[in-house]
């Protein structure tokens, strides 16, 4: 039974540039979540969705952005890439809005 | 704005003995509390989590408990392994499906 998957593993982008991070959910379930993980630090709520709709938000900038597929996966955007969004972002999903089963997660490193 | 508090933030423990992790948060409307292990390098695994509605609850040597009027809850650990070891994080879903993790406590269990 497939657990959930992330892609890429790890990037590499220069300011000012954009990304596109990836997640496919346990199968049957619903809900993706994201999170930034800076080191040595907790995980940091960007958005949940739940059946394609987003059903939460954290503190973060508009330049974050993300969408849930028909199939339920999903896609974190990122725009005008700073320094500081560097950081393992965690894709986590669930059955319902509880329960979250985290990603191995994409390890984003802006220069 | 919605906060999770977590002590200590290092704790070093004998093999054997129980390990106690507490965390405090803002919003009264919270209504999930999941608890994380994370070892290094490795995603949050959750490992109990416990529901407005219940006052404790235990899974062998793991055990929450939650004190919905003062916002508290506790993670407890009975005979600790060296397996034990990582980074534990405590977190909250607020009224508005946000989830807010604590900064996490780094517990080593010396053999």
């Amino acid at each position: 039974d497939a657990g959930v998957t992330q892609s890429p593993t790890h990037l590499i982008k220069t300011r000012g540039q954009h990304v596109t991070l990836r997640c496919s959910p346990i199968s049957g379930h619903k809900s993706v979540s994201w999170y930034q993980q800076v080191l040595g630090q907790g995980p940091q709520f960007i958005f949940q969705y739940y059946e394609k709709e987003e059903r939460g938000r954290g503190n973060f900038p508009d330049r974050f952005s993300a969408r849930q597929f028909p199939n339920y996966s999903s896609e974190l955007n990122v725009n005008a890439l700073l320094l500081g969004d560097s950081a393992l972002y965690l894709c986590a999903s669930s059955p319902t809005l509880r329960e979250q089963f985290f990603g191995p997660g994409t390890r984003l490193t802006v220069l | 704005g919605e906060n999770v508090e977590q002590h200590p933030s290092t704790l070093s423990v004998q093999e054997g003995d129980s390990a106690v992790i507490k965390c405090t948060y803002s919003d009264s409307a919270s209504n999930y509390f999941p608890w994380y292990k994370q070892e290094l390098g490795k995603r949050p695994q959750l490992i109990i989590d416990i529901r407005s509605n219940v006052g404790e609850k235990k899974d062998q040597r793991i055990a929450v408990t939650l004190n919905k009027t003062a916002k508290h809850f506790s993670l407890h650990i009975t005979e600790t392994q060296p397996e034990d070891s990582a980074v534990y994080f405590c977190a909250a879903r607020t009224s508005y499906d946000k989830v807010i993790f604590g900064p996490g406590t780094s517990l080593s269990v010396i053999p």
